[in-house]
């Protein structure tokens, strides 16, 4: 499988606390994606970094990316119960997505 | 209006049933995809399908077919359905001509075969 892994599986903060997630993965890529998914629901995008970029900033949001280390980080700053959700990592490499098995955030208000 | 809708949201069947799933977008994307997700397993891609003729394994097809109707339609058929194909199924579609060369996602398929 070229699945990534995120670390930790599952994380609980405190609202306002930052929550950082770890994405490593296993072949060349050309970026790397950072998904949102709610439970039950489908995907959303939320950011890419392309592999010449070594860190992105989105609003609260701020990824690195280390390709000798072939790992990403994403940084959700000062979090809010919405923030709850599960996170993945996706890589693209050639024709398709490899997704990564997910951090489960729970925020507590 | 969803831009990708899927049908149906939830279904149960029995073992060895045929079951079809069906994707629809309106976002003009050439590219779809059908992933299975499981609880621990993240997304595995099934099937993918970058224009009416081009049709592609991924990396869990045995089991599966899939039929690209249309630019805008995409199904997903389970022969024989078992109880191991239990999961959520979901449709994506790309525009790889288009920056952030993001997926968009549909709001999945529940499937629970007994």
């Amino acid at each position: 499988s070229q699945q990534g892994e995120e670390d930790p599986q599952a994380l609980s903060i405190q609202e306002g606390e930052n929550a950082t997630m770890n994405c490593s993965y296993k072949t060349s890529i050309n970026n790397l994606q950072w998904y949102r998914q709610n439970s039950g629901r489908g995907l959303v995008h939320l950011i890419l970094i392309r592999s010449n970029e070594r860190e992105k900033h989105s609003g609260r949001l701020r990824v690195t990316l280390d390709t000798s280390k072939k790992s990403s980080s994403l940084l959700i700053t000062a979090s809010r119960a919405a923030d709850t959700a599960s996170y993945f990592c996706a890589t693209s490499g050639g024709n398709q997505f490899y997704f990564g098995t997910g951090t489960s955030l729970t925020v507590i208000p | 209006d969803a831009d990708v809708t899927q049908t149906p949201r939830n279904r149960i069947t029995k073992t060895g049933k045929r079951i079809m799933l069906e994707c629809s977008q309106t976002k003009g994307h050439d590219r779809m995809y059908w992933y299975r997700q499981d609880p621990g397993l993240g997304l595995r891609l099934i099937y993918y399908s970058f224009d009416v003729k081009d049709i592609n394994k991924g990396e869990i097809s045995d089991g599966y077919s899939v039929s690209r109707q249309a630019q805008a339609k995409f199904s997903l058929s389970l022969e024989s359905a078992i109880p191991n194909q239990t999961a959520l199924y979901f449709c994506a579609t790309s525009d790889p001509r288009s920056l952030p060369y993001e997926q968009y996602f549909g709001p999945g398929t529940r499937l629970t075969v007994t």
